[in-house]
Order: structure tokens, then sequence, then C-alpha cells
């Protein structure tokens, strides 16, 4: 039971650059979510998927695109990398719509770093 | 502005002491209250939640305090061990939140547990 699994775990881009970062999770929950954090700062939601084909913006979302593939599955796709980018990125996943009666799962983080 | 406060970035306590951790809320509206914790290089993990109606909820060691009229909560470990040595997120959210609304984070305390 790997639990929410995250590819790459690091990446460098040059400004302007495209990448799609991976997520997957094994625990059949319906909610996945892509948080930021950086440095100093509490973790940001960006978005928020509560089914296959359905997703939401979050706090900052600005300069991200989304993709729930299937149940399974939730990429986030950074389409031309900026320095502001640079960040850990987050995915996670929960039962229910992950207030407090559904803690969030986390994965191990993306480190992205735009020059 | 932010309305999940955590001020201290960072504690420093004895082995088998007891740790405080503390956090503050402006929003009025959360009712539901987590305590994450995170290692270098991992994701946070949930630890122990509390819900408004209580002002107390315990799980072996951690213990959540929360005053609702202060709007404060408050994270005791009791004894401290070298394996809490960690970062520790407090996240609120709102009854009806959760969601593309996510939860809201503090910036973190860094936990020490000193041998």
């Amino acid at each position: 039971n790997a639990g929410v699994t995250q590819t790459p775990k690091f990446q460098v881009l040059k400004t302007g650059q495209s990448m799609t970062l991976q997520c997957a999770q094994d625990m059949n929950h319906n909610s996945m979510y892509w948080y930021r954090q950086d440095p100093g700062m509490g973790l940001r939601l960006i978005y928020y998927s509560a089914s296959e084909g359905t997703t939401d913006k979050g706090e900052v979302p600005n300069g991200y695109n989304v993709s729930r593939l299937n149940k399974r599955e939730f990429s986030l796709r950074l389409e031309s990398a900026a320095p502001s980018q640079t960040s850990v990125y987050f995915c996670a996943s929960s039962e229910g719509i992950g207030n407090g009666n559904s803690p969030l799962h986390f994965g191990n983080g993306t480190r992205l770093t735009v020059t | 502005d932010q309305q999940v406060k955590q001020n201290s970035p960072s504690l420093s306590v004895q082995e088998g002491r007891i740790s405080i951790l503390n956090c503050d809320y402006t929003n009025s509206m959360f009712d539901y209250f987590l305590w994450y914790k995170k290692y270098p290089a991992e994701g946070p993990t949930f630890l122990i939640s509390i819900s408004s109606i209580k002002d107390k909820n315990e799980d072996g060691r951690f213990t959540v305090f929360l005053n609702k009229s202060a709007k404060h909560l408050s994270l005791h470990i009791v004894p401290s061990q070298p394996g809490d040595s960690a970062v520790y997120f407090c996240a609120a959210s709102e009854r009806s939140g959760g969601g593309a609304d996510g939860l809201t984070f503090g910036k973190g305390t860094h936990l020490i547990i000193q041998p």
C-alpha cells in the first residue's frame, strides 16, 4: 500500500519550459489536491478535484493547469514555468472533502526549481 | 491576512518534558482544527484533530486543547521523544469548507527535542 505517490522527486526547469507533475493514490479516495509550500509559508491550495473529470481552483491557481485522469491520478501542469513557481509541490488525497472529518494524506513532494 | 497563525517558528524542548505548540486563528467560522507533522523530505502526516464542539481531544501522548473564546488551540506532547522532532502545522476548516476551500494552514513550528 503505497498511499500517495508523486513523480518526479526533483526537477529543475528553465523559465518558459513546461512540465507535468504526476500524482497517483491507491486508497480509493474521491478527493485529490495539489498544494505548494514555500519557505516560511504554510501550504497553499492550487487545485482540487472532487471526482474524475471535475476540478476547482484553490487559493493560488494562476500559471497551473490540472487533469483528473481517473480516480487514481491527478496531474499538475506548468505550461510556461516562472521563477515564482519555484516551490515544493505536494499532492494529497482524502476520502471526503478534506475537512476535519477526512484528513488529507500527502505524498512526499516534488521539489521544483525554475531558473 | 493570515487566518491561522503559529507565532513560534521554532521550539526546543528537552527529551521527556512536555512540548506545547500554539496556534491562533481569526476566522470565527472555523470549526475543525487539525495538526499535521512533517519530517524533512516527506509529506505532512495527519496527527490529531478536534471539532469545535469539544475542548479537548487526546490520542496517546498527543492532546489538543481548543479555547473557542480566545480563538486559540494548543498541541501538547507528553513525554517528548527524539522522534517528535519535526515541523508541526496547524490547520483549520469551516463546517461547509474543505474541497476547493481547502484547509487553511499555519506557517508551522519546528519542534526540536534535545537529548
